[in-house]
């Protein structure tokens, strides 16, 4: 099991252009998270995803959206982007259940210039 | 709504002493709180959760934490530091009712252990 994996690795893109990351969950899980890590802090919940609709959301704005597909991969689109954008972008994996753990993936460097 | 406050940005142990992080909790409902340590340039592993059945829980790694109601507390331990234990670690905290899971974290302890 490959767990959660997130691409690409690492991005580089200037003020007001528009960025796509995507997230492939654990095996046999169908909820995703997002969450935006500012250097230096812990982890802030962007949205999740649940049967390819978002079923919560974090303080973000619109410039934030997301996507969940049948397979139950995700993407993580921002627009307009600013440079308090640049942040790692975590996606997390979790089956719906009661106690259910959240798998992070390795993250997505974004950096804004 | 519920937060966690994780006392000490930086901490330094020796190799060899007791590891304790800090992690206080404010939540309106039971909460179910979390561990995670996440090290360079990876995302985050999953330590240990406690989710309302024994109050005493132990992780991967050898670290334990105890919830105490009383002391609205979630604090980390290990007996004893291993250099391999250097890393971040986040405190976290989520609603035990409803079906959304969000994580809120705390700010995050930076571990440093000496040989």
């Amino acid at each position: 099991d490959a767990g959660v994996t997130q691409s690409p690795t690492h991005l580089i893109k200037t003020r007001g252009q528009q960025v796509t990351l995507r997230c492939s969950p654990k095996s046999g899980h169908d909820t995703v998270s997002w969450y935006q890590q500012a250097l230096g802090q812990g982890p802030q919940f962007i949205f999740q995803y649940y049967e390819e609709e978002e079923r919560q959301r974090g303080n973000f704005p619109d410039r934030f959206s997301g996507h969940q597909f049948p397979n139950y991969s995700s993407e993580l689109n921002v627009n307009a982007l600013l440079l308090g954008d640049s942040a790692l972008y975590l996606c997390a994996s979790s089956e719906t259940g009661l106690h259910n753990e959240q798998f992070f993936g390795p993250g997505t460097r974004l950096t804004v210039l | 709504a519920q937060s966690v406050t994780q006392l000490g940005s930086h901490v330094s142990v020796s190799e060899g002493a007791l590891v304790l992080l800090r992690c206080n909790y404010s939540s309106s409902v039971p909460p179910y709180l979390f561990w995670y340590v996440q090290y360079p340039n990876q995302g985050l592993q999953l330590l240990l959760k406690y989710t309302s059945a024994a109050t005493l829980v132990k992780g991967i790694n050898g670290f334990e934490a105890e919830f105490k109601k009383s002391e609205t507390s979630f604090h980390l331990t290990k007996p004893s530091a291993h250099m391999s234990d250097a890393a971040e670690y986040f405190c976290a905290v989520t609603r035990s009712r409803g079906s959304a899971r969000q994580l809120t974290f705390g700010s995050g302890t930076q571990l440093t252990v000496l040989p």
